[in-house]
């Protein structure tokens, strides 16, 4: 299975401020996901990134509030833009099975716990 | 829109006692159902893939079943480091575009508590 690293594991913000999130993977992946998991709740998924193309965001994410990079095939960025408290939440970096455009199986980093002030 | 939901929403268990978890959905084409582990502050770990009714997998002490609605994850004399909470999604088929394909709705989740 892929091995995924996510930085930062846990930041404090003010609102107002941004922050980058970084998911870096071992091997190359085709596809790539962020998803959130706000308190209590289950996993909502933001984003789907594929790299050469632009995100492709779901129904209640927009790209200016969330903007994401994929420059290459094993690491992608999603940033958290102009934070309010209501953006607390865990984010989750998620990859597919490799080159594979099935999926078969999909990994999750450890996440980011965000907190906004 | 798909939908899963998972019961109960916590499960207290004694080492040893068996039990099922339960995840219901509703989709317009499943292409896959997923069951993942959670242990708190970390990310969901792969547990198994399912795809067509009567189908089955195990992995150690559990083992998830797939009907047309529903699916069971049935955990056979757990121990304490069963302790998690259990994740049911459903996957997407692919779209016309191809943009949803691998994408998850995920259930709330089952906390289960082994107690020794």
């Amino acid at each position: 299975s892929a091995v995924i690293s996510q930085k930062p594991s846990r930041d404090i913000c003010q609102r107002g401020t941004s922050l980058t999130i970084q998911c870096q993977v071992d091997s190359q992946v085709t596809m790539m996901f962020w998803y959130r998991q706000q308190p209590g709740q289950s996993l909502t998924l933001i984003a789907t990134a594929n790299q050469g193309s632009e995100a492709t965001y779901e129904s209640g994410f927009v790209i200016d509030k969330f903007p994401i990079s994929r420059p290459n095939l094993t690491f992608s960025t999603l940033t958290v833009s102009n934070m309010s408290p209501e953006d607390s939440s865990i984010y989750l970096c998620s990859v597919g099975d490799g080159l594979s455009s099935t999926n078969e199986k999909l990994f999750f980093g450890s996440g980011t716990q965000l907190s906004v002030l | 829109e798909d939908q899963v939901t998972q019961s109960p929403e916590a499960l207290r268990l004694q080492e040893g006692e068996s039990s099922s978890l339960n995840c219901s959905y509703t989709v317009s084409g499943l292409r896959g159902l997923f069951w993942y582990r959670q242990d708190p502050g970390k990310g969901p770990e792969f547990l198994f893939t399912l795809y067509s009714a009567g189908e089955e997998k195990e992995k150690e002490r559990l083992k998830a079943t797939l009907t047309k609605k529903e699916s069971f994850l049935h955990i056979t004399a757990p121990k304490p480091e069963d302790s998690a909470t259990y994740l049911c999604a459903v996957q997407a088929p692919l779209n016309a575009g191809g943009t949803s394909y691998g994408k998850l709705t995920f259930g709330q989740g089952t906390i289960l508590t082994v107690h020794p």
